[in-house]
């Protein structure tokens, strides 16, 4: 497909268990990003790349969580040790720019048990 | 601190009616306004807005970026009840863009 793509897209997971979320970008944007969304809330900013490049990582909320794009195109992200605040949707959107419109995937929703 | 701040939370009307729809920024380097229509899945791009007091019209949909003010307005005319939905406002700036936390608007039939 053309549009941006994510998997899975619902993880249920054992609290202390590490989980990985996979985000496929629209062939070709250089810009990949990291939101995460809870429950009633607006998405949060977790990372952002330039193509193999993470810019800005402010956004992710503790040293368990980590996001790579090694390749510049696939980004996994990956949480460790997860615990029960960390279950939201976790969106990836992908731009041609930093400053360009941003499509977003349909999300991973991840459950912490 | 970065925030973006929309009002009201939540809106119910009566499918035709009119709805103006508000959102302040505070971004450090602000660069664009961004609107999005989220239903049970990924927001949906609306509007990008970068001047102040152009209005941008999509349909039954417009939006004005007020630079003076930090603020932006997202009207609906002649709502139906597709427009349901949250409305999420966002604030580009350098590297990062911000969230508000939406208003969640359901169009009564």
């Amino acid at each position: 497909g053309a549009g941006v793509s994510q998997s899975p897209r619902y993880k249920v997971a054992k609290r202390g268990q590490d989980v990985a979320l996979r985000c496929d970008p629209i062939s070709g944007h250089v810009s990949l990003f990291w939101y995460q969304q809870a429950l009633g809330q607006g998405p949060e900013f977790l990372t952002y790349f330039q193509n193999e490049a993470q810019l800005d990582k402010s956004g992710l909320p503790s040293d368990r969580f980590f996001a790579e794009r090694p390749e510049g195109s696939v980004s996994t992200l990956k949480i460790q040790r997860t615990q029960q605040e960390d279950s939201a949707v976790y969106l990836c959107a992908s731009s041609s720019g930093l400053y360009n419109e941003q499509f977003f995937g349909p999300g991973t929703r991840l459950t912490v048990l | 601190e970065d925030k973006v701040v929309q009002s009201p939370l939540s809106l119910v009307v009566h499918e035709g009616d009119t709805v103006t729809l508000n959102c302040s920024y505070e971004v450090t380097n602000f660069r664009s306004l961004l609107w999005y229509k989220q239903e049970k899945k990924a927001p949906t791009f609306l509007f990008m807005l970068t001047s102040s007091g152009i209005e941008k019209k999509s349909g039954r949909l417009s939006s004005i970026l007020d630079k003076k003010e930090l603020s932006s307005i997202l009207n609906i005319t002649a709502t139906q009840t597709g427009d349901s939905a949250i409305y999420l406002c966002a604030g580009r700036g350098d590297d990062k863009i911000i969230f508000g936390k939406g208003t969640r608007l359901h169009i009564l039939p």
